[in-house]
């Protein structure tokens, strides 16, 4: 079976454009989750959905950050007027249900690189 | 808030060596633990986990054991091989709380 996708797996944008993320999740999956992974860092949560509710988006870094997930199935990050320091690879992982005995399964990322 | 401090690397290891990575962490209530491991060019995968106190952890030859009096959960394997050449995660999900929070990674090598 098909894991979770996501699109474009590279990203290349000038310094105050805006860019898309999109991330497929495993069919049926009910969580999905965005991290954001620095260089050399590890990964650090973004947002989290329960099928189309958005019910944490503490680690949403600015206003220029915004996550949606309109009929519960795939997502998409948006990041607005991109600045240099959102340079990181995006990864979205999705799992069957929320909690710690559910195990979240990830997306190769997608890498952006903001000049 | 809660955290994972975990050793630094990078670590360099001759095949059939013994491992261990050092993983500690700081949260409230009682939380699940997590090792992630990143092959070179491939997604995140989940190795190993443990939901309560005193708990192992195993898959692939790698154990891990919670243990709340240190509040650590070491990765150890009793002899690596170069496939195990990757990076590892040390990760917790807070009692209550859906989302992981991650260990910075340890870049672990294997030479023949």
């Amino acid at each position: 079976g098909a894991g979770v996708s996501q699109s474009p797996r590279y990203k290349v944008a000038k310094r105050g454009q805006d860019v898309a993320l999109r991330c497929d999740p495993i069919s049926g999956h009910v969580s999905l989750f965005w991290y954001q992974q620095a260089l050399g860092q590890g990964p650090e949560f973004l947002t989290y959905f329960q099928n189309e509710a958005q019910l944490d988006k503490s680690g949403l870094p600015s206003d220029r950050f915004f996550a949606e997930r309109p009929e519960g199935s795939v997502s998409t990050l948006k990041i607005q007027r991109t600045q240099q320091e959102d340079s990181a690879v995006y990864l979205c992982a999705s799992s069957l249900y929320s909690g710690p005995y559910n195990e979240q399964f990830f997306g190769p990322g997608t890498r952006l690189t903001v000049l | 808030g809660d955290s994972v401090t975990q050793m630094e690397g990078p670590v360099t290891l001759s095949e059939e060596a013994f491992l261990t990575i050092n993983c500690t962490y700081t949260a409230t209530g009682y939380p699940s633990l997590f090792w992630y491991v990143q092959y070179p060019g491939e997604g995140l995968q989940l190795l190993l986990k443990a939901t309560k106190a005193d708990d192992k952890g195993s898959n692939k030859g790698f154990e891990a054991t919670y243990r709340k009096e240190t509040t650590s959960f070491h990765l150890e394997k009793g002899s690596v091989q170069v496939s195990d050449s990757a990076v590892y995660f040390c990760a917790l999900i807070g009692g209550g709380a859906q989302k992981l929070v991650f260990g910075q990674g340890t870049r672990l090598t294997i030479n023949p």
